[in-house]
């Protein structure tokens, strides 16, 4: 069974920083892209960072770039959201998403639980 | 940034109603549109990719249709599960947008 399990979230203060992991399980994690998408309160999904099999093809978000550094370690199975710089903006339920593509069309299939992050002073 | 826009925001309808909610994109993305279905305190779970295929498991009653700028996911007979958030994403640019999302409520 497909499993993605984040952790790390937590309550900072606008300016620090926090670092989010997502353990995936069931699946060959090492070849598949892998995604970070939020959701703040009561909003609608936002899409925040991508990150491709070997780290090939790594995107942001403009809202996140400068600030989020997105990574892997595929010997643990895990992916990573290094968020600095926090802003109050930035407070929101984080998934991790696999992604799969079909005739070079994207998406994703399978979704943690999230864990949330909240930037408050 | 691909801006995506769904219509309507909210929408209230009975089990056995056939529903459409539509998604347009702010230029054209050819098929590299899905949907998702997300329900309250969860993750949201994909029904539909590249505009028309139906994800495995996904109950047939849901279809998706549409190119280029104008895509539209259909129900074809509500379910009392399938009340939720629907959002639509485009994958034509490596900076992936959602839509705002529609709410489907019980009428």
């Amino acid at each position: 069974e497909v499993q993605l399990v984040e952790s790390g979230g937590g309550l900072v203060k606008p300016g620090e920083s926090l670092r989010l992991s997502c353990a995936a399980s069931g699946f060959d994690f090492s070849t598949y892209t892998v995604n970070w998408v939020r959701q703040a309160p009561g909003k609608g999904l936002e899409w925040v960072a991508s990150i491709s099999s070997s780290s090939l093809h790594i995107y942001y978000a403009d809202s996140v770039k400068g600030r989020f550094t997105i990574s892997r370690d595929d010997a643990k199975n895990s992916l990573f959201l290094q968020m600095n710089s926090l802003r109050a903006e930035d407070t929101a339920l984080y998934f991790c998403a696999r992604d799969l593509f079909w005739s070079r069309v994207h998406y994703m299939d399978a979704w943690g639980k999230g864990t949330t992050v909240t930037v408050s002073s | 940034d691909i801006q995506m826009t769904q219509s309507p925001s909210s929408l209230s309808a009975s089990v056995g109603d056939r529903v459409t909610i539509t998604c347009r994109a702010g230029q054209s993305i050819g098929i590299f549109l899905n949907w998702y279905q997300q329900k309250p305190g969860k993750a949201p779970k994909l029904l539909i990719y590249a505009a028309t295929s139906l994800q495995s498991g996904v109950p047939s009653r849901f279809s998706g249709s549409g190119s280029g700028t104008n895509f539209t996911l259909t129900i074809s007979s509500l379910q009392a599960e399938d009340f939720a958030t629907y959002y639509c994403e485009q994958t034509n640019s490596n900076l992936r947008t959602f839509g705002q999302g529609t709410k489907l409520e019980i009428k």
